[in-house]
């Protein structure tokens, strides 16, 4: 199993510029989440989904989309990248949202 | 909402050292998650702990959930550079919510 996979491991962008985060699972978790995290914030819930077909915000949503047309893939989506967006982006997969979080490496992005 | 946190925030001792981190919220929750985060890496869970006043060992880590369900301690015992990283506690959702609080998270840094 590869577990939870993320690509790219690192972006760099313009501000404007927009792209898409993919992340996969292959553990046919139903729960899968994204979170950024930056220095002295810990992880921050940007949008999560408890299924195929269902998705929900988190803390800090704006700017960021989702979407969840199977149970193995949920990719986060910035419309306009801002320089507020540069962070680390760690998606995770659980079997519910109260089990343990499987994460993966991240991927680093950097808006200019 | 409720809210996790951590102290201290930063951490930097000696090999063979012993320390202790703690996590604290002001309501009472079902159980406490810890992660362990290594640079450039996603966090990965360490332990979950359920019952108040319960005590898990994981070689030389002793994680402690506190009597009342509101706080959470995690002692490393003679310390090693491996231990370095980004220590993270984490509760369960309540009431509607189906989302994991993450805390802001300990730094440790553990030199020779």
């Amino acid at each position: 199993n590869a577990g939870v996979t993320q690509t790219p491991k690192f972006q760099v962008l313009k501000t404007g510029q927009s792209m898409t985060l993919q992340c996969a699972q292959d553990m046919n978790h139903e729960y899968m989440s994204w979170y950024r995290q930056d220095p002295g914030m810990g992880l921050r819930l940007i949008h999560y989904s408890v299924g195929a077909g269902i998705t929900d915000q988190g803390e800090v949503p704006n700017g960021y989309n989702v979407s969840r047309s199977t149970t193995e893939d949920f990719p986060l989506r910035l419309l306009s990248a801002a320089p507020s967006q540069t962070s680390v982006y760690f998606c995770a997969s659980s079997p519910s949202g109260i089990h343990e979080q499987f994460f993966g490496p991240g991927t680093r992005l950097t808006v200019l | 909402t409720q809210l996790l946190e951590q102290s201290p925030q930063f951490l930097s001792i000696q090999e063979g050292e012993n320390l202790t981190v703690y996590c604290n919220s002001s309501s009472v929750f079902s159980s406490l998650q810890w992660y362990r985060q290594e640079p450039g890496e996603g966090p990965v869970l360490l332990v979950t702990v359920v019952t108040g006043g319960e005590v898990k060992k994981l070689k030389r880590l002793t994680f402690q959930f506190g009597d009342a369900r509101k706080d959470s301690s995690l002692h490393i015992t003679a310390a090693q550079p491996g231990d370095t990283g980004l220590y993270l506690c984490a509760i369960p959702p309540t009431g509607t919510a189906s989302k994991l609080t993450f805390g802001t998270g300990t730094r440790l840094q553990v030199t020779l």
